[in-house]
């Protein structure tokens, strides 16, 4: 079965610290992507990055950096100096077949000034 | 060049009432997927239109039903409607391709409230 782990329900941190959103995956596919989403409380989704299973190079944009580790079944997400306007929550999202995305429980991230 | 929009942007509706959501894809998309997303929850996947048939179905009952018309757009009906299907609906637009992974657009929703 497909399945995504978010375990961290809620982060807070003060601006300028770096802060890591945790996402573990389960899937019995070899081809399936990985997917990064953040949510304002506007609610629309903005997508933030696209991993594919045999792609496990760590990518870096901006202040944010995505590492990939197949051999833990894990894709974690780091801001480097976070500010305010990182506020938000934040999915990990697999996708196999049909491109149907199947979404962790989401992590809120709050940025203090 | 025009997003994915959805209407209405709010609704409430009563139990046991009908709700239709709609969607529009973004230009040049032809493929229509409906998400719900409960309060404090990642997005769960409904269904799938693509050249106006049910591509792939999550699991939700009968009583949630689609449509995709001829211009792509899709509709989203909810029959019955209980207290616990009230939540954002996303839609999401891609276009279907050979090969690889087809992204989706997502649109703001529509946030159903059932009292």
């Amino acid at each position: 079965a497909q399945k995504v782990t978010q375990a961290q329900t809620e982060i807070s941190v003060v601006e300028k610290e770096d802060v890591t959103l945790d996402c573990v995956y389960e899937t019995r596919d070899t081809t399936y992507y990985l997917f990064w989403y953040k949510q304002p409380p506007s609610g629309e989704l903005v997508f933030l990055i696209r991993r594919n299973s045999f792609d496990e190079q760590n990518e870096i944009s901006g202040r944010y950096s995505w590492n990939f580790q197949k051999s833990t079944s894990s894709f974690n997400f780091t801001i480097t100096a976070s500010q305010v306007v990182d506020s938000a929550v934040y999915f990990c999202a697999l996708s196999e077949a049909f491109d149907k995305l199947i979404f962790g429980t989401g992590t809120r991230l709050q940025v203090f000034p | 060049d025009a997003g994915v929009t959805q209407s209405p942007t709010h609704l409430i509706k009563t139990r046991g009432q009908q709700v239709t959501l709609r969607c529009s894809p973004k230009s040049g998309h032809d493929t229509v997927s409906w998400y719900q997303q409960a309060l404090g929850q990642g997005p769960q996947f409904i269904f799938q239109y693509y050249e106006e048939e049910e591509r792939q179905r999550g699991n939700f009952p009968d009583r949630f039903s689609g449509h995709q018309f001829p211009n792509y757009s899709s509709e989203l009906n909810v029959n019955a409607l209980l207290l616990g299907d009230s939540a954002l609906y996303l839609c999401a637009s891609s276009l279907v391709g050979g090969g690889s992974y087809n992204e989706q657009f997502f649109g703001p929703g529509t946030r159903l409230t059932v009292l």
